[in-house]
């Protein structure tokens, strides 16, 4: 079976750093994804791990401990149009979705 | 950039009925999808299609549900018999392919099914 876990919600000041963890259990593991998705939008791609680090890009950053079954997605300078849901997914095949963390970014 | 494009986005139908939802993904892509995402839940996957046929499928995938790829561009999802808890935005998405089928699926902008 396949189980992915993330914190339902955070809050977060503008300007601020955040980090939003997942974990996984799966049978079968072909990398880490994140995506982002605002309310009532499609999610889109944000990230891919499939080795063990961090991977940079821009203000997004992604990290991945594959012994650990453990990823996070980290935001840097935060803005108000980052409030939004991101999701981790473990992209295996097919891509399964956990049930994602909605970001607030406050003023 | 090129996207994927779903039709219609909004789709209202009585139960029992048949719904018929499009997708036109992107050109150079080989991988196609739909999942469903039932309203404050999480992204479910239905199916995903290659090489003209279906590649793999969920639970929910049952035989209410059928996929068609009728040309060279369009990706259909049709659902016979509509129950109430088929209400849900369906996206459809699509991957080039080159580094798995997973990576990098672009997501179309939803059809919301309401099923009254």
């Amino acid at each position: 079976g396949q189980n992915i876990d993330q914190p339902t919600e955070m809050t977060a000041t503008e300007g601020a750093i955040v980090q939003i963890n997942c974990t996984y259990q799966t049978s079968g593991f072909n990398g880490l994804f994140w995506y982002q998705q605002h309310a009532g939008e499609a999610p889109t791609f944000l990230s891919y791990n499939v080795l063990d680090g961090l991977e940079e890009k821009g203000r997004f950053s992604s990290f991945l401990s594959r012994s650990k079954g453990y990823s996070y997605l980290l935001l840097k300078e935060l803005q108000m149009k980052d409030s939004a849901s991101y999701l981790c997914a473990c992209g295996n095949t097919p891509l399964v979705f956990g049930k994602g963390t909605r970001l607030s970014v406050i003023a | 950039e090129p996207e994927v494009t779903q039709t219609p986005s909004h789709q209202v139908t009585q139960m029992g009925q048949e719904v018929i939802l499009r997708c036109v993904p992107i050109s150079n892509h080989l991988y196609f999808y739909w999942y469903r995402q039932i309203l404050g839940q999480k992204v479910e996957f239905l199916v995903s299609f290659y090489n003209n046929e279906i590649s793999e499928k969920s639970e929910i995938f049952d035989d209410q549900f059928s996929v068609e790829r009728p040309d060279g561009s369009n990706f259909t999802l049709k659902i016979r018999s509509t129950k109430l808890e088929d209400s849900a935005m369906y996206f459809c998405a699509s991957s080039e392919g080159s580094r798995g089928p997973s990576y990098e699926q672009y997501f179309g902008p939803g059809t919301r099914l309401t099923v009254t």
